[in-house]
């Protein structure tokens, strides 16, 4: 069984913050997508990284792929109460495979 | 932008009952996938539909739940005989041609079974 971890589970700071989420597993992952989810909604694609090392970037939100392919960051630069929601990463072990393997997500919470 | 549509948006059961999930996946699409979320849990995968076929299912998708593309449009995941466990929110998804073999997956809104 595949297993997608996410750290920490929970997360509340002050907006202007910076904050870095973590998703971490044993397995090789061939790509990795991160999502954000509002409550009673489906996932929102924000992003998919396929490379060893890839860092991409969507305005405050950095993304990276671990060298091994086996974890990813978020991070999060000068946190907005808009940027509150639950955040969760999702792979796919095998190249050509159908299958996403979700983390259990984490909700962040930016105070004003 | 186009996205994935899914009906009802709310569904309640009695235990035994048939249910029909239904999606209209993005149009341009070919890959199709059901995904199911109970409260507090994890997401998880349940099927993949390509060229009017499973690909792939996961444990969970035993004999009571079948997948089915009745026309150029819609693609449905029926469950013939419901439990109280098969209560969740049901996530319907779907991936463009993939050039790169990587399909991101696009989810719709999701439909909440309520089985009573």
């Amino acid at each position: 069984t595949q297993l997608l971890e996410q750290s920490p589970q929970f997360l509340s700071i002050q907006e202007g913050e910076n904050l870095t989420v973590y998703c971490n597993s044993s397995s090789v992952f061939s790509s990795l997508q991160w999502y954000r989810q509002e409550p009673g909604e489906g996932p929102v694609l924000l992003v998919t990284v396929v490379t060893g090392g890839e860092v991409k970037k969507l305005k405050r939100l950095t993304f990276q792929f671990g060298d091994a392919r086996k974890d990813s960051s978020l991070h999060i630069t000068a946190a907005q109460t808009g940027d509150t929601g639950l955040y969760l990463c999702a792979g796919r072990v095998i190249q050509g495979a159908q299958k996403l393997v979700f983390g259990q997500g984490t909700r962040l919470t930016i105070n004003p | 932008e186009p996205e994935v549509t899914q009906t009802p948006s709310h569904q309640v059961t009695q235990m035994g009952q048939e249910v029909i999930l239904r999606c209209v996946p993005i149009s341009n699409h070919l890959y199709f996938y059901w995904y199911r979320q109970i409260l507090g849990q994890k997401v998880e995968f349940l099927v993949s539909f390509y060229n009017n076929e499973i690909s792939e299912k996961s444990e969970i998708f035993d004999d009571q739940f079948s997948v089915e593309r009745p026309d150029g449009s819609n693609f449905t995941l029926k469950i013939r005989s419901t439990k109280l466990e098969d209560s969740a929110m049901y996530f319907c998804a779907s991936s463009p041609r993939g050039g790169t073999g990587n399909r991101e997956q696009y989810f719709g809104p999701g439909t909440r079974l309520t089985v009573t």
